[in-house]
């Protein structure tokens, strides 16, 4: 059972114009909502994260919007660049007794910026 | 100096053999964690250990085991390890840091199982 979808395995993008990256989940108790981008050979790297009690934040050219009613999240590049070409992985989280994280990843989006 | 180290970066090895790959954070993070990707699955958990006297399974923990050596080392075996194991392994770290808790990767272990 994927709780955390990316239904678009890749996606190409024109240098400039923005991107679009779309995640769904199932579970109404993640609280934490996070995205990676990975290179290839390379370890998956933190790019941005939204709290449940948000419906939007933004750091630099990189936005996160999340609607909870639709349970679903996008992330935006704007303008796009040849660098942000990478796999994006969305991911979730819900706090647990503990009070600690486990994080349930999407499949990823391969995002090819053209020139 | 990489704050999340993981060895071997590659290794190829036979069916039956046990395997251990290695996680080191110098980062000072108390939680730890090994995920394994495999194409169209994104990453699953395979065990998390909070501390160094707790240790959790994950999602997909049959056929692995961990030891958690120290704070800074989270080990992950394959006891006997078998074809459907060949995959990028990743270890991962964090630390609760203003209410979130982001994990850090280590750059990965390609683990194929012949």
């Amino acid at each position: 059972d994927q709780q955390v979808k990316q239904n678009s395995p890749s996606l190409s993008v024109q240098e400039g114009r923005i991107s679009i990256l779309n995640c769904d989940y199932t579970n109404s108790m993640f609280d934490y909502f996070l995205w990676y981008k990975k290179y290839p050979a390379e370890g998956p790297t933190f790019l941005i994260s939204i709290s449940s009690i948000k419906d939007k934040n933004e750091d630099g050219r990189f936005t996160v919007f999340l609607n909870k009613s639709a349970k679903h999240l996008s992330l935006h590049i704007v303008p796009s660049q040849p660098g942000d070409s990478a796999v994006y992985f969305c991911a979730a989280s819900a706090r647990n007794i503990q009070g600690a994280q486990k994080l349930v990843f999407g499949q990823g989006t391969r995002l090819t910026i053209n020139p | 100096d990489a704050d999340v180290t993981q060895t071997p970066r590659n290794r190829i090895t036979k069916t039956g053999k046990r395997i251990m790959l290695e996680c080191s954070q110098t980062k000072g993070h108390d939680r730890m964690y090994w995920y394994r990707q495999d194409p169209g699955l994104g990453l699953r958990l395979i065990y998390y250990s909070f501390d160094v006297k707790d240790i959790n399974k994950g999602e997909i923990s049959d056929g692995y085991s961990v030891s958690r050596q120290a704070q800074a080392k989270f080990s992950l075996s394959l006891e006997s390890a078998i074809p459907n194991q060949t995959a990028l392994y990743f270890c991962a770290t964090s630390g609760v840091a203003g209410g979130s808790d982001t994990q850090y990767f280590g750059p990965g272990t390609r683990l194929t199982v012949l």
